[in-house]
């Protein structure tokens, strides 16, 4: 009973090219919406949020894209970096329990020079 | 400052055996998380503390599973009578709440390997 879905484990793309990221969740009660990076060795590290009362939320190259209705978000990054190369992870979780985070399965993205 | 950081790195293990793992959280933090990460999948949430207060446990953390955090400070996990199937990644994360509760920070984990 995965709450979070990342359905593409892998994805590459063209440097200076846009990464989308596609990410989908099942549990109506998520409110919060989170994208974690992670490199090789590392631990996660957070990226970018948004909450439910909005459809977008930008930061620099990163944007995330909220579809309540779908139950959907994406990340987009424009213009993609080798450095961005990294396992990149969606997480949800719900006003009841902020504290208790749901990970999903993540996406492993590649940005080739 | 120099982060989470969490202790061994790596740790292989005979079925039955019992490990501890340890976490020092950033400094300042309150709150202490511990998750586990097994191939192919995002971390699971396992339980957290305040202080030293555990707050919240996840039903994978079965009773061979325990977690301390006796000053508030650093935290043991200790699994008992390990089984195969408790080979993962252990990570730990800290926040201070007044930061913005989604800003885990994050150890780079234990991988723990049961033999």
């Amino acid at each position: 009973d995965q709450q979070v879905k990342q359905n593409s484990p892998s994805l590459s793309v063209q440097e200076g090219r846009i990464s989308i990221l596609n990410c989908d969740y099942t549990n109506s009660m998520f409110d919060y919406f989170l994208w974690y990076k992670k490199y090789p060795a590392e631990g996660p590290t957070f990226l970018i949020s948004i909450s439910s009362i909005k459809d977008k939320n930008e930061d620099g190259r990163f944007t995330v894209f909220l579809n309540k209705s779908a139950k959907h978000l994406s990340l987009h990054i424009v213009p993609s970096q080798p450095g961005d190369s990294a396992v990149y992870f969606c997480a949800a979780s719900a006003r009841t329990s902020y504290d208790k985070v749901i990970f999903g399965p993540g996406t492993s993205l590649s940005v080739i020079p | 400052d120099t982060g989470v950081s969490q202790d061994p790195r790596h740790k292989i293990t005979k079925r039955g055996q019992n490990v501890t793992f340890r976490c020092d959280p950033i400094s300042e933090h309150n709150r202490l998380y511990w998750y586990r990460q097994t191939l192919g999948q995002g971390p699971e949430f396992l339980t957290y503390f305040q202080n030293e207060a555990q707050l919240e446990k996840s039903r994978l953390l079965s009773d061979r599973f325990s977690a301390e955090r006796p000053k508030g400070s650093f935290s043991t996990l200790e699994i008992q009578r390990t089984e195969q199937g408790d080979s993962a990644m252990y990570l730990c994360a800290s926040n201070q709440p007044g930061q913005g509760w989604e800003t885990q920070y994050f150890g780079p984990g234990t991988r723990l390997l049961v033999l």
